[in-house]
């Protein structure tokens, strides 16, 4: 199985700030890779798909970069509704992995 | 609109069985694949399994080999899931997500909302 690392665990941050959050593959992905949003008590909602596509009604502050085995999220000016864990999955192959989660917080 | 209603919370004993439905409208049901995700208390995702819906294909996690099945109805547009002889470690939120879309490489792009599954003697 290909394994999948974020970091960082946690994130405080400020409204306004810019943050970043970084995913690992163990072997390339390609470009198979999704951002997913969680809020306590919800479904994941998906965020960004093959790497950097974004998904419809997704805020164009939010962007995904990456190929191969490294890949970023970024919030370029967080906002009150982006408090909330970010989950980063492959799916170049089955079985799907995600990374363990990272949760952005109030500072 | 796409949306996935999943039946309600689930109470059951080790060692029983327990079937989760997944109820899909606002769209052309055979076209696309459904997974099934699963959320531990306070843990991250885990992928169960996947199933296309036009020919009945599936692919399991290979920790729930033998104890997971899934299987849809094309007449009510309903996905199904079942796992078999439940441990304490299968208590979780199961969730069924539609593919995003119909033809390459499956993300999950619509989500059920979920059902808790709690499994205790």
């Amino acid at each position: 199985d290909i394994q999948m690392t974020q970091s960082p665990s946690t994130l405080s941050a400020s409204v306004g700030d810019r943050v970043t959050i970084t995913c690992r593959a163990s072997q390339s992905v390609s470009s198979w890779l999704a951002w997913y949003q969680q809020k306590p008590g919800k479904a994941p909602k998906l965020l960004v798909y093959k790497a950097s596509s974004l998904e419809s009604g997704v805020p164009s502050r939010v962007s995904g970069s990456g190929s191969g085995t490294d890949f970023t999220l970024t919030i370029s000016s967080l906002q009150p509704d982006d408090f909330a864990t970010y989950y980063c999955q492959q799916y170049n192959s089955y079985p799907w992995t995600f990374g363990q989660g990272t949760k952005v917080e109030f500072k | 609109q796409v949306q996935l209603v999943q039946s309600g919370a689930e109470m059951t004993k080790p060692g029983a069985s327990v079937r989760v439905s997944c109820k899909a409208s606002g769209y052309t049901f055979t076209n696309y694949d459904i997974s099934w995700l699963r959320q531990a208390p306070g843990q991250g995702l885990e992928w169960v399994g996947w199933i296309s819906v036009n020919n009945g294909n599936t692919n399991y996690a290979q920790k729930l080999q033998g104890r997971v099945s899934m299987t849809t109805d094309t007449s009510t547009n309903t996905a199904y899931m079942e796992l078999r002889s439940l441990t304490s470690d299968d208590t979780a939120i199961y969730y069924c997500a539609r593919h995003l879309t119909s033809l390459g490489r499956g993300v999950a792009g619509y989500w059920g909302q979920g059902t808790l599954v709690t499994v205790s003697s």
